[in-house]
Protein backbone atom coordinates (compact mmCIF):
# COMPACT_ATOMS: atom_id res chain seq x y z
CA UNK A 1 0.00 0.00 0.00
CA UNK A 2 1.52 3.51 -1.11
CA UNK A 3 1.25 5.52 1.79
CA UNK A 4 2.56 9.18 3.31
CA UNK A 5 2.95 9.39 7.17
CA UNK A 6 3.12 12.47 9.76
CA UNK A 7 2.91 12.90 13.14
CA UNK A 8 -0.55 14.72 13.51
CA UNK A 9 0.23 16.39 16.20
CA UNK A 10 -0.80 19.49 17.62
CA UNK A 11 2.33 20.95 17.70
CA UNK A 12 1.94 24.21 19.77
CA UNK A 13 4.51 26.92 19.38
CA UNK A 14 5.12 30.64 20.91
CA UNK A 15 4.88 33.13 18.34
CA UNK A 16 8.90 33.66 16.71
CA UNK A 17 9.36 30.15 17.51
CA UNK A 18 11.11 28.23 14.88
CA UNK A 19 8.89 24.63 14.07
CA UNK A 20 9.82 21.93 12.14
CA UNK A 21 7.19 18.61 10.43
CA UNK A 22 8.71 16.20 9.18
CA UNK A 23 7.04 12.56 6.57
CA UNK A 24 7.94 9.70 5.12
CA UNK A 25 6.49 8.14 1.97
CA UNK A 26 6.68 4.36 1.22
CA UNK A 27 7.38 4.17 -2.82
CA UNK A 28 10.86 5.13 -3.66
CA UNK A 29 9.73 5.87 -7.00
CA UNK A 30 7.85 9.00 -6.13
CA UNK A 31 9.16 11.47 -8.40
CA UNK A 32 7.47 14.76 -6.74
CA UNK A 33 7.06 16.02 -3.56
CA UNK A 34 4.94 18.98 -2.06
CA UNK A 35 3.77 21.03 0.90
CA UNK A 36 0.33 22.25 1.25
CA UNK A 37 -1.34 24.13 4.02
CA UNK A 38 -4.94 23.67 5.20
CA UNK A 39 -7.03 25.46 7.07
CA UNK A 40 -9.83 24.16 8.81
CA UNK A 41 -12.76 23.20 6.41
CA UNK A 42 -10.94 24.74 3.49
CA UNK A 43 -9.10 23.47 0.11
CA UNK A 44 -5.50 22.91 0.40
CA UNK A 45 -3.73 25.51 -0.61
CA UNK A 46 0.21 24.59 -2.36
CA UNK A 47 2.60 25.93 0.01
CA UNK A 48 5.67 24.53 -1.74
CA UNK A 49 6.98 21.83 -4.22
CA UNK A 50 10.20 20.18 -2.24
CA UNK A 51 13.06 19.52 -4.40
CA UNK A 52 15.99 17.42 -4.14
CA UNK A 53 18.45 20.32 -2.90
CA UNK A 54 16.38 21.63 -1.12
CA UNK A 55 14.83 25.14 -1.33
CA UNK A 56 13.51 28.22 0.82
CA UNK A 57 10.59 30.39 0.21
CA UNK A 58 10.63 33.00 2.62
CA UNK A 59 10.27 31.47 6.09
CA UNK A 60 9.90 28.37 4.95
CA UNK A 61 12.00 25.63 3.87
CA UNK A 62 12.26 22.28 2.20
CA UNK A 63 14.40 19.32 2.83
CA UNK A 64 13.99 15.90 0.62
CA UNK A 65 16.21 12.80 1.23
CA UNK A 66 15.69 10.29 -0.94
CA UNK A 67 17.77 7.62 0.23
CA UNK A 68 15.42 7.40 3.62
CA UNK A 69 12.66 8.58 1.83
CA UNK A 70 12.06 11.54 4.02
CA UNK A 71 10.73 14.96 3.51
CA UNK A 72 11.06 17.70 6.04
CA UNK A 73 9.44 21.09 6.42
CA UNK A 74 10.43 23.58 8.86
CA UNK A 75 9.13 26.89 9.52
CA UNK A 76 11.22 30.02 11.42
CA UNK A 77 9.75 32.88 13.00
CA UNK A 78 6.56 31.77 13.45
CA UNK A 79 3.39 33.69 12.52
CA UNK A 80 0.06 33.88 14.70
CA UNK A 81 -1.30 33.20 10.82
CA UNK A 82 1.13 29.90 10.55
CA UNK A 83 -1.51 28.22 12.32
CA UNK A 84 -3.23 25.88 10.70
CA UNK A 85 -2.42 21.92 8.93
CA UNK A 86 0.36 21.41 6.82
CA UNK A 87 0.25 18.18 4.72
CA UNK A 88 2.82 16.64 2.82
CA UNK A 89 1.89 15.20 -0.51
CA UNK A 90 3.72 13.33 -2.73
CA UNK A 91 3.01 11.95 -6.40
CA UNK A 92 3.98 8.39 -6.59
CA UNK A 93 2.76 7.62 -9.84
CA UNK A 94 3.36 9.94 -12.76
CA UNK A 95 1.08 8.42 -15.36
CA UNK A 96 -1.97 9.73 -13.62
CA UNK A 97 -0.47 12.81 -11.52
CA UNK A 98 -2.23 11.48 -8.33
CA UNK A 99 -1.47 12.87 -5.37
CA UNK A 100 -0.88 10.86 -2.08
CA UNK A 101 -2.04 12.90 1.14
CA UNK A 102 -0.48 12.65 5.06
CA UNK A 103 -2.90 12.83 7.25
CA UNK A 104 -1.21 16.28 8.60
CA UNK A 105 0.67 17.52 10.94
CA UNK A 106 -1.34 20.40 12.83
CA UNK A 107 -0.05 23.76 14.25
CA UNK A 108 -0.91 26.21 16.71
CA UNK A 109 1.03 29.21 17.50
CA UNK A 110 0.21 31.47 20.40
CA UNK A 111 0.48 34.84 20.93
CA UNK B 1 -5.08 35.35 -9.69
CA UNK B 2 -6.68 32.79 -11.36
CA UNK B 3 -8.72 30.20 -9.21
CA UNK B 4 -10.55 27.11 -9.12
CA UNK B 5 -14.23 27.33 -8.64
CA UNK B 6 -16.58 24.63 -7.66
CA UNK B 7 -20.61 25.06 -7.37
CA UNK B 8 -22.21 24.48 -5.23
CA UNK B 9 -20.51 25.17 -1.92
CA UNK B 10 -22.82 22.62 0.26
CA UNK B 11 -25.03 20.20 -1.50
CA UNK B 12 -27.67 17.77 0.43
CA UNK B 13 -29.30 15.51 -0.36
CA UNK B 14 -31.22 12.74 0.54
CA UNK B 15 -29.78 8.81 0.09
CA UNK B 16 -30.07 7.52 -3.43
CA UNK B 17 -30.40 10.46 -5.46
CA UNK B 18 -28.31 11.57 -7.97
CA UNK B 19 -25.97 14.34 -7.49
CA UNK B 20 -23.74 16.68 -9.73
CA UNK B 21 -20.80 18.62 -8.38
CA UNK B 22 -19.48 21.30 -10.85
CA UNK B 23 -15.88 22.87 -11.92
CA UNK B 24 -14.38 25.65 -13.33
CA UNK B 25 -10.34 24.57 -13.66
CA UNK B 26 -7.77 27.81 -13.89
CA UNK B 27 -8.92 28.60 -18.09
CA UNK B 28 -5.24 27.66 -19.52
CA UNK B 29 -5.10 23.91 -17.51
CA UNK B 30 -5.43 20.96 -19.19
CA UNK B 31 -5.53 18.36 -16.25
CA UNK B 32 -8.40 18.12 -14.19
CA UNK B 33 -8.89 15.60 -10.89
CA UNK B 34 -11.20 15.13 -8.03
CA UNK B 35 -10.30 14.52 -4.32
CA UNK B 36 -12.49 13.98 -1.84
CA UNK B 37 -12.11 14.20 2.53
CA UNK B 38 -13.98 13.19 4.55
CA UNK B 39 -14.29 14.79 7.98
CA UNK B 40 -11.45 14.30 9.72
CA UNK B 41 -9.41 12.07 7.55
CA UNK B 42 -7.04 12.67 4.80
CA UNK B 43 -7.55 13.81 1.61
CA UNK B 44 -8.08 11.03 -1.11
CA UNK B 45 -7.81 10.93 -4.58
CA UNK B 46 -10.71 9.86 -6.86
CA UNK B 47 -10.10 10.67 -10.55
CA UNK B 48 -7.50 12.39 -13.01
CA UNK B 49 -9.02 13.43 -16.91
CA UNK B 50 -6.67 14.64 -19.17
CA UNK B 51 -7.77 14.87 -22.82
CA UNK B 52 -11.26 13.83 -22.36
CA UNK B 53 -10.61 10.77 -20.93
CA UNK B 54 -9.85 9.37 -17.21
CA UNK B 55 -6.56 8.61 -16.96
CA UNK B 56 -6.40 7.50 -13.77
CA UNK B 57 -9.01 6.73 -11.38
CA UNK B 58 -8.70 5.01 -7.48
CA UNK B 59 -10.64 2.20 -6.09
CA UNK B 60 -13.55 4.81 -4.43
CA UNK B 61 -14.22 5.59 -8.12
CA UNK B 62 -16.70 2.72 -9.10
CA UNK B 63 -19.05 2.86 -11.63
CA UNK B 64 -21.52 5.32 -9.06
CA UNK B 65 -19.42 7.63 -10.14
CA UNK B 66 -18.59 9.73 -13.77
CA UNK B 67 -16.76 12.76 -14.74
CA UNK B 68 -17.36 14.99 -17.92
CA UNK B 69 -16.15 17.86 -19.14
CA UNK B 70 -19.54 18.90 -21.07
CA UNK B 71 -17.87 22.08 -22.23
CA UNK B 72 -14.77 23.84 -22.88
CA UNK B 73 -14.77 25.54 -19.13
CA UNK B 74 -17.06 23.10 -16.71
CA UNK B 75 -15.64 19.72 -15.50
CA UNK B 76 -18.36 17.77 -13.26
CA UNK B 77 -18.34 14.86 -11.14
CA UNK B 78 -21.62 12.54 -11.81
CA UNK B 79 -22.47 10.12 -8.39
CA UNK B 80 -25.97 8.45 -9.16
CA UNK B 81 -27.14 6.81 -6.29
CA UNK B 82 -25.61 8.44 -3.12
CA UNK B 83 -25.14 6.42 -0.16
CA UNK B 84 -24.67 7.66 3.21
CA UNK B 85 -20.67 7.25 3.12
CA UNK B 86 -20.51 9.77 0.34
CA UNK B 87 -20.92 12.33 2.94
CA UNK B 88 -17.57 14.43 2.36
CA UNK B 89 -15.66 17.37 1.43
CA UNK B 90 -15.02 17.31 -2.76
CA UNK B 91 -12.43 18.86 -4.14
CA UNK B 92 -11.57 19.86 -8.06
CA UNK B 93 -7.86 20.46 -8.96
CA UNK B 94 -6.23 21.39 -11.95
CA UNK B 95 -2.62 21.27 -13.71
CA UNK B 96 -1.28 22.77 -16.50
CA UNK B 97 1.24 25.50 -17.94
CA UNK B 98 4.25 25.82 -16.85
CA UNK B 99 4.08 24.27 -13.43
CA UNK B 100 2.30 20.76 -14.63
CA UNK B 101 3.54 19.18 -11.18
CA UNK B 102 1.54 21.50 -8.66
CA UNK B 103 -1.95 21.02 -8.56
CA UNK B 104 -4.22 23.49 -7.46
CA UNK B 105 -7.19 23.34 -5.39
CA UNK B 106 -11.11 24.60 -5.76
CA UNK B 107 -12.60 25.59 -2.85
CA UNK B 108 -14.86 22.43 -2.19
CA UNK B 109 -18.44 21.29 -2.17
CA UNK B 110 -19.52 20.04 1.17
CA UNK B 111 -21.70 16.88 0.22
CA UNK B 112 -24.36 15.60 2.67
CA UNK B 113 -26.08 12.47 2.18
CA UNK B 114 -29.13 11.66 4.36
Amino acid sequence: RKEVEQDPGPFNVPEGATVAFNCTYSNSASQSFFWYRQDCRKEPKLLMSVYSSGNEDGRFTAQLNRASQYISLLIRDSKLSDSATYLCVVNMDNAGNMLTFGGGTRLMVKP
Amino acid sequence: EPEVTQTPSHQVTQMGQEVILRCVPISNHLYFYWYRQILGQKVEFLVSFYNNEISEKSEIFDDQFSVERPDGSNFTLKIRSTKLEDSAMYFCASTGGRSYNEQFFGPGTRLTVL
